[in-house]
């Protein structure tokens, strides 16, 4: 059964780095997605990115991420300056064209900024 | 989207019904119930939507009341497995929406031996 993919699963980080996180999402499909999840605290929605281009972000998503699909396959989620509350699990998920359908998530990378 | 309301925890004896509750009362017409879960950090999982007709699949059956302001997921025979925390989300559907999912706090279910 095709799966949403991400990798690395744990990213380890100094806070002002820059880090990227990487999806695969499943291959016919045209919506992505990330969302992060604090601990403890529950899953929010960061960017959705359709036809190329972002479609809609939240407040969250502020200058200091990016997100891109540099090839057919991956989906990326880039932090320019890191910060010590940017530690959390991150989140690709993917879905074929059409309102109704559901949402296929990855397992998630878990970023830990010191 | 409208706004849902679950109960924070419960329990449930395996191999048993889990019926899991969710009050929408200010659901409009063209919302659709969603419920998800997720099992101790993974990604979230789907597992059923519905309008206004009850939905069953092969996870789960979605029973919602003719006035749509509540739904329950149930689980008909629920095993350790489906110790998870258990969304119940409200959006609206098409063609102008980008799909992004609201999670609520949910409800962590228990499931016992």
């Amino acid at each position: 059964e095709p799966e949403v993919t991400q990798t690395p699963s744990h990213q380890v980080t100094q806070m002002g780095q820059e880090v990227i996180l990487r999806c695969v999402p499943i291959s016919n499909h045209l919506y992505f997605y990330w969302y992060r999840q604090i601990l403890g605290q529950k899953v929010e929605f960061l960017v959705s990115f359709y036809n190329n281009e972002i479609s809609e972000k939240s407040e969250i998503f502020d200058d200091q991420f990016s997100v891109e699909r540099p090839d057919g396959s991956n989906f990326t989620l880039k932090i320019r300056s890191t910060k010590l509350e940017d530690s959390a699990m991150y989140f690709c998920a993917s879905k074929v064209a059409g309102g109704l359908n559901e949402q296929f998530f990855g397992p998630g990378t878990r970023l830990t900024v010191l | 989207d409208a706004k849902t309301t679950q109960p924070t925890s419960m329990d449930c004896a395996e191999g048993r019904a889990a019926n899991l509750p969710c009050n929408h009362s200010t659901i409009s017409g063209n919302e659709y119930v969603y419920w998800y879960r997720q099992i101790h950090s993974q990604g979230p999982q789907y597992i059923i939507h519905g309008l206004k007709n009850n939905e069953t699949n092969e996870m789960a059956s979605l029973i919602i009341t003719e006035d749509r302001k509540s739904s329950t997921l149930i689980l008909p025979h629920a095993t350790l497995r489906d110790t998870a925390v258990y969304y119940c989300i409200v959006r609206v559907v098409g063609s102008s929406n980008t799909g992004k999912l609201i999670f609520g706090q949910g409800t962590t279910l228990q499931v016992k031996p």
